[in-house]
Order: structure tokens, then sequence, then C-alpha cells
């Protein structure tokens, strides 16, 4: 199957610093890219999907101006937590649809975040 | 009424035991059924894919679809402690409509 990196693979950092979330589709181009949380024993709750040469599109109730997305290419789309607070702490995993489709999505290893 | 409703568990099965999970939804515009496993602090790693009403095995691993019902399972046989894990169930209405659904997940143990 496809395969999709996520970098750094844990982050701590103080309140009030911006942290960024690399993800990277290796072996395929990812035109679509999507941007997920997820809580302790929880289900994933999409942030935002993110389109290659265009703005995201932010899900209800997720502040774009704290969480940027930019996917300046069609291997690469970054999260970045701006002014990070100890409830941004979360599992943030990114996903891609397979090569050639748009049905299937393939998930990174998450990030976790954890600001003090 | 959540769009798909998956029990939680834990569910604790022995060694080599025939292993049945299920989800329920409510949107009849779904078409693309998905099931996932993720182990802990992991992302979610795809384990069936099925397109409408239908069987689906791939080694251990059967998928069903029942639209009629809003019903789906997997089913995992001779279980392995390997295979313990939280699965996630996940629906789309499929090319233009291409969000993802999930359940919240049930977290299988296999006991050795």
């Amino acid at each position: 199957g496809a395969v999709v990196s996520q970098h750094p693979s844990r982050v701590i950092c103080k309140s009030g610093t911006s942290v960024k979330i690399e993800c990277r589709s290796l072996d395929f181009q990812a035109t679509t890219m999507f941007w997920y949380r997820q809580f302790p024993k929880q289900s994933l709750m999409l942030m935002a999907t993110s389109n290659e040469g265009s703005k995201a599109t932010y899900e209800q109730g997720v502040e774009k101006d704290k969480f940027l997305i930019n996917h300046a290419s069609l291997t690469l789309s970054t999260l970045t937590v701006t002014s990070a607070h100890p409830e941004d702490s979360s599992f943030y995993i990114c996903s891609a649809f397979g090569p050639g489709n748009t049905d299937t999505q393939y998930f990174g290893p998450g990030t976790r975040l954890t600001v003090l | 009424q959540k769009e798909v409703e998956q029990d939680p568990g834990p569910l604790s099965v022995p060694e080599g035991a025939i292993v049945s999970l299920n989800c329920t939804y409510s949107n009849s515009a779904f078409q693309y059924f998905m099931w996932y496993r993720q182990y802990s602090r992991k992302g979610p790693e795809l384990l069936m894919y099925t397109y409408s009403s239908g069987n689906k095995e791939d080694g251990r691993f059967t998928a069903q679809v029942d639209k009629s019902s809003k019903y789906i399972s997997l089913f995992i046989r001779d279980s392995q402690p390997s295979d313990s894990a939280t699965y996630l169930c996940a629906m789309s209405g499929g090319s233009g409509t291409y969000k993802y659904i999930f359940g919240t997940g049930t977290r299988l143990k296999v006991l050795a």
C-alpha cells in the first residue's frame, strides 16, 4: 500500500510557541491530504482537508488561524500549531488518498504533541 | 444519534477465537466501507476496503457489508495476540463526497 510519513513523531514544547508537523507521501503524489486529531481512547476527528496549490478547507469549529496548513507540493503538507497551549496537546495524524484513487485513505504514523 | 455507531469494548477473547466486530450507520449515502487497525500511539492501518454490499476476504480477515440493514462487520479468524489493537470502521460516500466518518473504535484484546 501507499506509505505516508510524518515528522516529528513526538514533540514537546512550551506554551506560546509554534510547532510544525510535516506529512509526506513517500512513493506517490497526493493532491489531497487530510489532517486529523485524536484524543486518548477516542476516534479521529477531521480537522481540515489540504489541497495542493490551494487553501485548506477547515471543518466547523477548527480555527484556521491557529492550525495553519500548507500543501506546497504534491508530496508534502504541513500543519503548524501556532501559539500552542496545553489544550492543543493531542495526537495529530495525516492521511492521503492512495495513488490513482479518491476512495481509500492511507494514514501516517501520527505526531504526539505535548504542550507544557 | 451518531452517524456511525461502534461498541468501544474492550473485547477480550482467547487466542484462536473468531472475533466479530461491528458498526451500524444511519446515512444511506455511504458507499465505501473501511476497516482500520490502530495500535497504541500509532496511525491507523488499512485492513479492508469494501464498496457497496457484499463480502470480502483477505487472509484471516473477512469484511461484510449489509446496506439494507446499514450494518458492517469484520471477522477475524484464528485470532492472535498480535491482533490486539483498536479497530476502527470508516465510511464515506465515495468520489465527490470523500470525507470519512469514523466509528469510535473497538479495543480488542486477544489473550495468549
